[in-house]
């Protein structure tokens, strides 16, 4: 239990359905991120958010919508997804240090397993 | 194009004997090198990790070696046991987006009692 949760766990959905992805962390952290793994690929970083203000968006389609309500919630909204969106999305969250951002581990939620049909 | 390879795909290693999982990179903007350790139906979960001013970081039994002119860092398990089984992935950051990692492909370890 890393203190970082995602629900759901899996999800199934069709290329024209809407749905939300969930992550919450109670680590006191002010930093989040969402992460894509796809089959046989390296995790890729999709959003960050610093003290809930996005600054970081790696050329993700706009099909993946990200909220960030506070800095202990993170969401990842989805809508007409391909097949190929189809993977593990993994949400993280790293420690504040101070106003500027150093190096620093990211604790990982479980992830929720895609499967758009 | 990749910045962190781990060029192994997969490991397989007797019991009680040292793993080497390997990871090389390409960027020489990085200065912090993590390993992450991934069991199935989990998240990725922090190992070790170590700044580009060490050449070595130990933690029980795990060792992390970094070889900055050779951009290569390696993770050593010694002992192996059976529960280190699991996909092993090297990380990367830069000291101006220290929160941004970089991920290696992963290496699947297998110990075999």
């Amino acid at each position: 239990e890393t203190g970082v949760t995602q629900t759901p766990r899996h999800l199934v959905m069709g290329m024209t359905n809407k749905k939300s992805l969930k992550c919450e962390q109670h680590l006191g952290h002010n930093a989040m991120y969402w992460y894509k793994q796809s089959a046989k690929k390296p995790l890729e970083l999709m959003f960050v958010y610093n003290f809930k203000e996005q600054t970081e968006n790696n050329s993700v389609p706009s099909r993946f919508s990200p909220e960030c309500p506070n800095s202990s919630h993170l969401f990842l909204h989805l809508h007409t997804l391909q097949p190929e969106d189809s993977a593990l999305y993994l949400c993280a969250s790293s420690p504040p240090v101070g106003q500027r951002l150093v190096n620093t581990e990211a604790f990982f939620g479980q992830g929720t397993r895609l499967t758009v049909v | 194009d990749q910045q962190v390879k781990q060029n192994s795909p997969s490991l397989s290693v007797q019991e009680g004997r040292i793993s080497i999982l390997n990871c090389d990179y390409t960027n020489s903007m990085f200065d912090y090198f993590l390993w992450y350790k991934k069991y199935p139906a989990e998240g990725p979960t922090f190992l070790i990790s170590i700044s580009s001013i060490k050449d070595k970081n130990e933690d029980g039994r795990f060792t992390v070696f970094l070889n900055k002119s050779a951009k290569h860092l390696s993770l050593h398990i010694v002992p192996s046991q059976p529960g280190d089984s699991a996909v092993y992935f090297c990380a990367a950051s830069a000291g101006n987006a220290g929160n941004m990692l970089t991920f290696g492909g992963g290496t699947r370890l297998m110990v075999k009692p």
